[in-house]
């Protein structure tokens, strides 16, 4: 069964960092790209980062490019986004998915919430 | 960057059918995409349900009844999203996405209220 589980969100100031991981088990997690994507509070979903199976290719929203770096651990089947400079407007559930050109599986996600 | 359009709210009986539309920018060819839908319920995350580039060329997401199907309406430049033999339980978020220039874009989403 393919499981991921996110964590590491919580409440943090703005400018400052936050480090999300996600544990995946259920699939061979070096061959599938990654991805996050997030909601904001009663909004639609926003597509935030990717990243190939070896970790060599990574991709970046406008909205977060600079600020936000995606990376794996294949050995320790493990998805993060270390997010830097964090503004209100970062404040929502960030969520892994799998795949690259098709989310096929979501994990429950994890709340980040930027305020003083 | 294209744009996706979708209607923020449908309404339809349960036992219909239902047509959620997803309509693309100016300058772009529905034809020319591969168009993702997603359902939503709340407090859960996205649900992958089917994928619709071409009648050869479509696919649908593991355990998706068939009763949910993809198709383009070329006049309207849109991604269709057919729901049969609507269901209580179809009530949701339904979003449409496409990778295009090595971005995510997604719809507004539309609201289903099954009556």
């Amino acid at each position: 069964e393919v499981q991921l589980v996110e964590s590491g969100g919580g409440l943090v100031q703005p400018g400052g960092p936050l480090r999300l991981s996600c544990a995946v088990s259920g699939f061979t997690f070096s061959s599938e790209a990654m991805s996050w994507v997030r909601q904001g509070p009663g909004q639609g979903l926003e597509w935030v980062s990717a990243i190939s199976g070896s970790g060599s290719t990574t991709y970046y929203a406008d909205s977060v490019k600079g600020r936000f770096t995606i990376s794996r651990d294949n050995s320790k089947n493990s998805l993060y986004l270390q997010m830097s400079g964090l503004r209100a407007e970062d404040t929502a559930v960030y969520y892994c998915a799998i795949g690259l050109y098709q989310l096929d599986y979501w994990g429950q996600g994890t709340l980040v919430t930027v305020s003083s | 960057q294209p744009v996706l359009t979708q209607p923020s709210s449908h309404s339809a009986s349960s036992g219909a059918s239902v047509r959620l539309t997803c309509m693309l920018s100016s300058g772009f060819s529905v034809g020319d995409f591969w168009i993702r839908w997603y359902q939503q319920k709340p407090g859960n995350p996205p649900r992958y349900l089917l994928y619709y580039h071409s009648d050869s060329n479509k696919g649908q997401g593991s355990g998706v009844p068939s009763r949910f199907s993809g198709s383009n309406d070329a006049s309207a430049n849109a991604g269709i999203l057919r729901i049969s033999g609507l269901q209580p339980e179809d009530e949701a978020d339904y979003y449409c996405g496409t990778w295009h220039s090595n971005s995510w874009v997604f719809g507004g989403g539309t609201k289903l209220t099954v009556l």
